[in-house]
């Protein structure tokens, strides 16, 4: 089983609709969680961290459930410069950080 | 200011040769780390140092070395190189090795061996 797994994709929305992203993780020591966008032919970039409590950054919302080992981000109103992969991190104290293979998005008109 | 910058972007050679990719962060990071991205688009860490000293080597054939002169840069050193080494090589750092830390990354040099 791969440390980090996440919906297969790819997904095609259209604009404005709502998409969600699934993460499954199996290490239960993993202690930092994030979801990572990478752009064609670009370097990964944060999007946002995953806090136990759940948190929100404008039209994304991030949850996180440690019982089920399980990640997810909403996204909101979808613009097409939305589409991208979208990666699922997951991180253990003093140990490296796992990448999922990554969802991807396409937006379209 | 590019925070984290990587040398070339591109790298076409033969089969064989020895070629470097460079790396430095101008963020004062502590942690630096070489990434690989196949052409499955998964990315695999490679490396890990943490101020100079490595922390991190996963199964990585030796003919990889990597190299950090100070903790602002982390060089990539591959010796005779191998088509199935032709993958996008992505250099990163962050701040420590503690929880919360974010991962930063370079622009990534896309390799071809011919």
């Amino acid at each position: 089983r791969k440390e980090v797994e996440q919906d297969p994709g790819p997904f095609n929305v259209p604009e404005g609709a709502t998409v969600a992203f699934n993460c499954t993780y199996s290490n239960s020591a993993s202690q930092s969680f994030f979801w990572y966008r990478q752009d064609c032919r670009k370097e990964p970039k944060l999007l946002m961290s995953v806090y136990s409590s759940g948190n929100e950054d404008g039209r994304f919302t991030a949850q996180l459930n440690r019982a089920s080992q399980y990640i997810s981000l909403l996204i909101r109103d979808s613009k097409l410069s939305d589409s991208a992969t979208y990666l699922c991190v997951v991180r253990g104290y003093g140990q490296n950080f796992v990448f999922g293979p990554g969802t991807r998005l396409s937006v379209l008109p | 200011d590019t925070a984290v910058s990587q040398t070339p972007k591109y790298l076409v050679t033969q089969m064989g040769n020895d070629k470097s990719i460079k790396c430095e962060q101008n963020l004062g990071h502590d942690t630096m780390y070489w990434y690989k991205q196949d052409s499955k688009k998964f990315l695999k860490i490679m490396f890990s140092y943490n101020n100079k000293e490595l922390i991190i080597n996963e199964t990585v054939p030796n003919r990889f070395s990597p190299k950090s002169p100070d903790k602002a840069h982390l060089n990539l050193h591959i010796n005779s190189l191998e088509l199935g080494d032709s993958a996008v090589y992505f250099c990163a750092s962050s701040q420590g090795w503690g929880t919360n830390e974010k991962l930063f990354f370079g622009s990534g040099t896309q390799l071809s061996v011919l």
